[in-house]
């Protein structure tokens, strides 16, 4: 069955560290997005990339980095920049036909930092 | 922009009906609805896009207010599987840039 993996689902570092979340999908979406959950506070985008080795920042990508060096995988980094990274952290994909389609979100990887 | 959901609650008995809005400061392209059950990954429910064509989801309708860049959620007959957070996502072009989220409306639906 097709669809977005993101691992892992629980994740734990300390203060000061870079992490990398994985997002991998299958369904040959050409676009692909992290969101942040907070509570209270919707989904905030962080970053998109709508082509391979093409990325835009959102509107809170300050502290974070991603690549998109393949269709399927587009990895965020969460770097010690970020000054309050624990998080619930959703990739999505979706397709571009002109009008957008649904997007398709992963299980979430849930970070803590402490 | 992040669009501005109504109510932030509700609680409703098995079978009555709710409304929830989103709107937005920006001209909207299109509005998409999605339904988050705890701990799990949002669903998508149906897009809107501008000129009225509607996508819909089984007994949920909804509409959209181009002239005050605003949608509505209506859920008729509500059931136990209604509960969860529904959030809306906004595109203020067809310039494929990403969806802004409002912070979501909580429903409990209780029987």
């Amino acid at each position: 069955d097709g669809g977005i993996t993101q691992s892992p689902k629980y994740l734990f570092r300390k203060e000061g560290q870079n992490v990398t979340l994985s997002c991998e999908q299958n369904l040959n979406h050409d676009a692909m997005y992290w969101y942040r959950q907070d509570p209270g506070q919707g989904l905030r985008l962080i970053y998109y990339s709508q082509i391979v080795n093409d990325f835009q920042k959102g509107d809170i990508a300050e502290g974070y980095s991603v690549s998109r060096e393949k269709k399927e995988s587009f990895p965020l980094t969460v770097t010690s920049a970020q000054k309050n990274p624990t998080a619930f952290y959703l990739c999505a994909s979706s397709t571009w036909t002109g009008v957008y389609s649904p997007l398709h979100f992963g299980n979430g990887t849930r970070l803590t930092v402490t | 922009q992040q669009p501005v959901q109504s109510p932030q609650a509700v609680i409703l008995r098995e079978g009555e009906d709710a409304v929830i809005n989103c709107s937005s400061s920006k001209a909207l392209y299109s509005v998409h609805w999605y339904r988050q059950k705890h701990g799990e990954a949002p669903v998508f429910l149906m897009i809107l896009l501008k000129g009225g064509e509607q996508k819909g989801h089984d007994k949920i309708s909804a509409s959209f207010n181009e002239k005050k860049q605003q949608s509505s959620l209506y859920l008729t007959a509500s059931q136990l599987s209604y509960s969860g957070t529904y959030f809306c996502g906004t595109e203020i072009s067809n310039s494929g840039y990403a969806l802004n989220f409002g912070k979501g409306t909580s429903l409990l639906v209780t029987p």
